[in-house]
């Protein structure tokens, strides 16, 4: 299995300035997560999704953050416009019925 | 606010030698447990679950669980210098996982 992907990985862009995030979760996992880590805040739990569902996004900062899931393959998380304290790693992970929960690479976004 | 606690460390621990790591979580209803490592500049990685109380071993690794007590710990036997990374202690939440902060063990040859 090729786990889970996430692209790009890493991000440079202006303030202001659009950006969109891609993942792609493991085939046949049902739930997929988005989570930021900063050094100062941890993991924080951005939203999450069950059968493409968003069910809580009660983690998301702010209205600049929405997220899709258009299908069980595929999903996005947009800034818009990004501001310099977005700057962190941004973590997909999806998870089986199981619960056990397998995390992409990242994509490191820096905002200048 | 469902809590997990856990030590930032650095946990240091020579070669060879056990490294313990423990976490303390705040919600009784809490039914699913998970230890991850993180080394720097990658992604957390699940190196073990543990759903009862009791121990769960798994080559050098092994899980603690205290539903009681609300505590939770990774032993790590004969530990090596690889296993020098942040271990992240995650429990559920209903439908997510509410993670610790993490502990950065050092395994110094």
């Amino acid at each position: 299995d090729a786990g889970v992907i996430q692209s790009p990985r890493h991000e440079v862009t202006e303030m202001g300035q659009e950006v969109t995030l891609r993942c792609k979760p493991i085939s046949g996992h049902n739930s997929l997560f988005w989570y930021r880590q900063t050094m100062m805040r941890g993991l924080e739990l951005l939203i999450y999704f069950n059968n493409n569902v968003p069910i809580d996004d009660s983690g998301m900062p702010e209205d600049r953050f929405s997220a899709k899931m258009p299908n069980a393959s595929f999903s996005t998380l947009k800034i818009q416009p990004s501001e310099p304290r977005d700057s962190a790693v941004y973590f997909c992970a999806s998870r089986n019925r199981e619960y056990e929960q397998y995390f992409g690479p990242g994509t490191r976004l820096t905002v200048t | 606010q469902k809590e997990v606690e856990q030590n930032s460390g650095p946990l240091s621990v020579p070669e060879g030698a056990i490294a313990s790591l423990n976490c303390t979580y705040s919600d009784r209803g809490s039914q699913s447990f998970f230890w991850y490592r993180q080394y720097s500049g990658k992604s957390p990685e699940l190196i073990m679950f543990i759903y009862s109380n009791g121990d769960k071993e798994d080559g050098r690794f092994t899980a603690q669980l205290n539903k009681a007590s609300q505590y939770v710990s990774l032993l790590i036997r004969d530990s090596q210098p690889s296993d020098s990374a942040t271990y992240l202690c995650a429990v559920n939440a209903g439908y997510a996982l509410n993670f610790g902060k993490g502990t950065s063990l050092l395994v110094t040859p």
